[in-house]
This record gives structure tokens, sequence and C-alpha cells, in this order.
């Protein structure tokens, strides 16, 4: 069954780092692409950015580029997204999803999510 | 970038009515090499992640009732719930994935 495990909500200040976690299984991860799903506070979905895990290829949305890091650690099937420095705006649940085939493609499974509230 | 936008922004319909929503690119989304739309449908219900429903514009994914249906070419789609349940109020998504950054269309909020 193929399964994404993202990792616990998180509450930062403006200005901390922060890493999450997407855990792939059920599959082999070399062979989907993953991206993030931005999801602001009663808002709808944007699209961030996503990592092609057999060689660790990314692409990201422009409103994003330099502003988070997509990773990927094949060892553990586990894809990353990371802040350097956590704003107010980035207050939203975050959801990973895999690519269903090439790198053109719908996503046929998403994680639950994960809520990161940033805050002083 | 690519621009969905859906219509309406929400809609109300009775249990075992038709619900019908509009996707619109503003650009083609066909595919000439392939001649597949690159359109899929999601569902989101409260507290849930998006859950997909329909990929090429009108094939329904393994698992989805048939009443949902998705139709359209090039520029313009529909997604039909043929007889409305309970269980489908959701905010419905189209999402184009002809090219990146990928876009959603802001979502259609369906209620009873």
């Amino acid at each position: 069954e193929v399964q994404l495990v993202q990792s616990g909500a998180e509450v930062k200040k403006p200005g901390e780092s922060l890493r999450i976690s997407c855990k792939a299984s059920g599959y082999k991860i070399p062979d989907y692409w993953i991206s993030w799903v931005r999801q602001m506070p009663g808002k709808g979905l944007e699209w961030m950015g996503r990592i092609d895990p057999d060689d660790s290829y990314t692409n990201y949305r422009p409103s994003f580029q330099g502003h988070v890091t997509i990773s990927v650690d094949k060892s553990i099937n586990t894809v990353y997204l990371q802040w350097s420095s956590l704003k107010g705006s980035d207050t939203a649940i975050y959801y990973c999803a895999r690519g269903a085939g090439g790198s053109l493609y719908y996503f046929d499974y998403w994680g639950q999510g994960t809520l990161v509230t940033v805050s002083s | 970038d690519i621009v969905m936008t859906q219509s309406p922004d929400s809609l109300a319909v009775s249990l075992g009515e038709r619900a019908t929503i509009h996707c619109k690119s503003s650009q083609s989304v066909l595919y000439s090499s392939d001649k597949k739309n690159y359109l899929a449908w999601y569902q989101q219900k409260p507290g849930q992640p998006p859950n997909l429903l329909i990929y090429w514009a009108s094939t329904r994914e393994s698992g989805v009732p048939d009443r949902f249906n998705g139709s359209g070419s090039g520029t313009d789609f529909t997604l039909t719930i043929s007889s409305l349940q309970a269980e489908d109020v959701a905010v419905y998504y189209c999402q184009q994935y002809y090219t990146t950054p990928y876009i959603f269309g802001q979502g259609t909020k369906v209620e009873i």
C-alpha cells in the first residue's frame, strides 16, 4: 500500500529555521516525483515545487524559489521541505504529493499534511 | 503561468440533484503529441488532504463513484456530480499538469 506520512505539527518563531518531512512507503521512491503543496488558512492549494528523488533534480514555483528548499534522502525514503528563516506568512498546512508517473503527472497520493504555525 | 479559473465559487445543490463545476484554463492543456488533456480534479473534505477524482480530464480514479464525471478539452472543462450525496460536501479543485508551475483553480465549495 502506497503511503506518504508527514512529520507532525510545528510552532516556530519568525526567523527560525524548520525542516518537515514526508516518508514514502509501498513503492520505489526513485520512480516518482514528489511535490509540496501549500494551503494557507481557509485558502486554496498552491504548488510550491517538486523533486525527482532519482537524481535530486528540483524545480520550484518562482514565488517560492530561494525561500524554501526541497531535498531527499533516498536511503530512508524521505523527502524534506525546509526553510532557513520563517515568516508569519509561512503559516499554513503543507502537503507532500506523489506525481503519478513521469515528470508531468497528476497527484495520486497525498500526505496527511503538516501544520506549520509561525508566530512571535 | 497558466491561470485556472473555476466557476462558480460555491454552489448549493439538493440531495440527488446534479452539481456542475466549470474550470477554464488560460491556455490549452491538450498535449498535441499524445492528444491528452493534462487536467485533474480533486475533492477536499474539511480537515483532510485532497483526493484525486479525475485525471486526463475524464478518467475516473479507481474507487471513485461513477456519479463523478469529467469532460472537456483544450481550455474548458467540467466536473459533474450526477446525483449529489451528503458525503460529496467538499471543495473541488481543478489542476493543470501540462507544465510547471502546476496550477490549481481557486476551488468550488459544494454544499447541500
